[in-house]
């Protein structure tokens, strides 16, 4: 299994430019979410799904749009890149049965906005 | 609404000793979990412990065990014999068991230093 996988890396976008935050995960999971981590705020829900079509806001959703047409991928998109969006992203998923069901996190996207 | 407060910013401990990290949680819920994750500079987000709330034991991973407080909303993590791949930063966690949806809510972190 690959787990959770995030592309790109690292990305640097111009002020009001679009760009699409790529995730995937091959286990299965019903639920995936997308975090940003800014320093001293921990990690922020921006968008989850709880399934393929549903999808949902979290705590800090303006200026991200996300859908979700099959179980494996969650993309996440910045329609006007803004300097405030420059953070760490994380894409996650876990199943959403039973107790013991961990979340799996993918390496990070590091994006700058200029 | 549930939050978790982690009040301490830094920590800085010795090679081979013991340090324990706190966290605080509020929540009106009785069914719960806590986590805590370790992120070193790698960026990656790594479970180290889980405390399901209904379970009065502590929870226990090798050097890692937790101080499960429920009527204090206090969950602390102890790590034993203080090795240098501990330094990271540590990332205390709420999720409600009472929804198959629910959200995971993080602290803003504790950075630790290891000393050698």
């Amino acid at each position: 299994n690959a787990g959770v996988t995030q592309t790109p890396k690292f990305q640097v976008l111009k002020t009001g430019q679009s760009m699409t935050l790529q995730c995937a995960q091959d286990m299965n999971h019903e639920y995936m979410s997308w975090y940003r981590q800014d320093p001293g705020m921990g990690l922020r829900l921006i968008h989850y799904s709880v399934g393929a079509g549903i999808t949902d806001q979290g705590e800090v959703p303006n200026g991200y749009n996300v859908s979700r047409s099959t179980t494996e991928d969650f993309p996440l998109r910045l329609l006007s890149a803004a300097p405030s969006q420059t953070s760490v992203y994380f894409c996650a998923s876990r199943f959403t049965r039973g107790h013991h069901n961990e979340q799996f996190f993918g390496p990070g996207t590091r994006l700058t906005v200029l | 609404a549930q939050t978790v407060t982690q009040s301490q910013p830094e920590m800085s401990v010795q090679e081979a000793e013991t340090v324990t990290l706190s966290c605080t949680y509020d929540t009106s819920e009785s069914d719960y979990y806590l986590f805590w994750y370790k992120q070193p500079p790698s960026r990656q987000m790594i479970l180290v412990i889980r405390q399901e709330a209904y379970k009065q034991q502590n929870a226990t991973e090798n050097r890692f065990s937790v101080n499960f407080q429920k009527a204090a909303k206090s969950f602390s993590l102890k790590i034993s014999d203080s090795q240098l791949g501990d330094a990271a930063m540590y990332f205390c966690a709420y999720r409600s068991a009472e929804s198959s949806a629910s959200k995971i809510i993080f602290g803003s972190g504790t950075r630790l230093s290891i000393r050698p």
